[in-house]
């Protein structure tokens, strides 16, 4: 089992510019998650999924979009980039929630905004 | 927004020392409250958990103790190693019947050879 992938592991955008981040896990999990990691601030949720085809929003929302049109896959989206969107992007799933929601992280993505 | 205030945010120990972190909470009403590790370039991966019901739980050379007077968690980690150089979080969940943590702004642990 890979686990939770994420691509790319690292990228820089102009700003104005847009892009995707592709999480994806084979664990069959129904919940998944993105995060932003900052310096002194630690995980921040971005949005979150509780199953295919649904989406919510998480803590910090704004600047972004997210789409799960297949359980596996979890899309992170930036329309137009700006430099406080620079980060560490970490995606996770989750099997439920509760003592039963234990989050497996990916590797992360770096992400540059100029 | 509830927060979740955890200390020291950085902590240098010598091979062989105990490690003290604590987690500070408003709201432990909640039933779950996990610890997470991260390593340099990696996401973070579950440490330990425990419920508010238990004082203590301990797994190896890692304890969480709970002080619930003065809502607040810590996780001990005793004869700390090289090796357990990395960031450590606690999270609780916001609300019941869901599935979103909050996380503590993290500890960075360096363990001195």
């Amino acid at each position: 089992n890979a686990g939770v992938t994420q691509t790319p592991k690292f990228r820089v955008l102009k700003t104005g510019q847009s892009m995707t981040l592709l999480c994806a896990q084979d664990m069959n999990h129904e919940y998944m998650y993105w995060y932003r990691q900052d310096p002194g601030m630690g995980l921040r949720l971005i949005h979150y999924s509780v199953g295919e085809g649904t989406t919510a929003k998480g803590e910090v929302p704004d600047g972004y979009n997210v789409s799960r049109l297949k359980k596996q896959n979890f899309l992170l989206g930036l329309e137009s980039a700006a430099p406080p969107q620079t980060s560490v992007y970490f995606c996770a799933s989750s099997h439920g929630g509760g003592r039963a929601g234990t989050q497996y992280f990916g590797p992360g993505t770096r992400l540059l905004v100029l | 927004q509830q927060q979740v205030k955890q200390s020291p945010q950085s902590l240098i120990v010598q091979k062989g020392g105990i490690s003290i972190i604590n987690c500070a909470y408003e709201n432990t009403a909640f039933d779950y409250f996990p610890w997470y590790q991260q390593f340099p370039g990696k996401g973070p991966a579950l440490l330990i958990a425990i419920r508010p019901d238990v004082s203590e739980k301990k797994e190896g050379r890692f304890t969480i103790s709970f002080n619930k007077s003065a809502k607040q968690f810590s996780l001990h980690i005793m004869d700390s190693q090289p090796g357990d150089s990395a960031t450590y979080f606690c999270a609780k969940i916001i609300a019941a019947g869901t599935y979103k943590y909050i996380f503590g702004t993290g500890t960075r642990l360096k363990v001195l050879a």
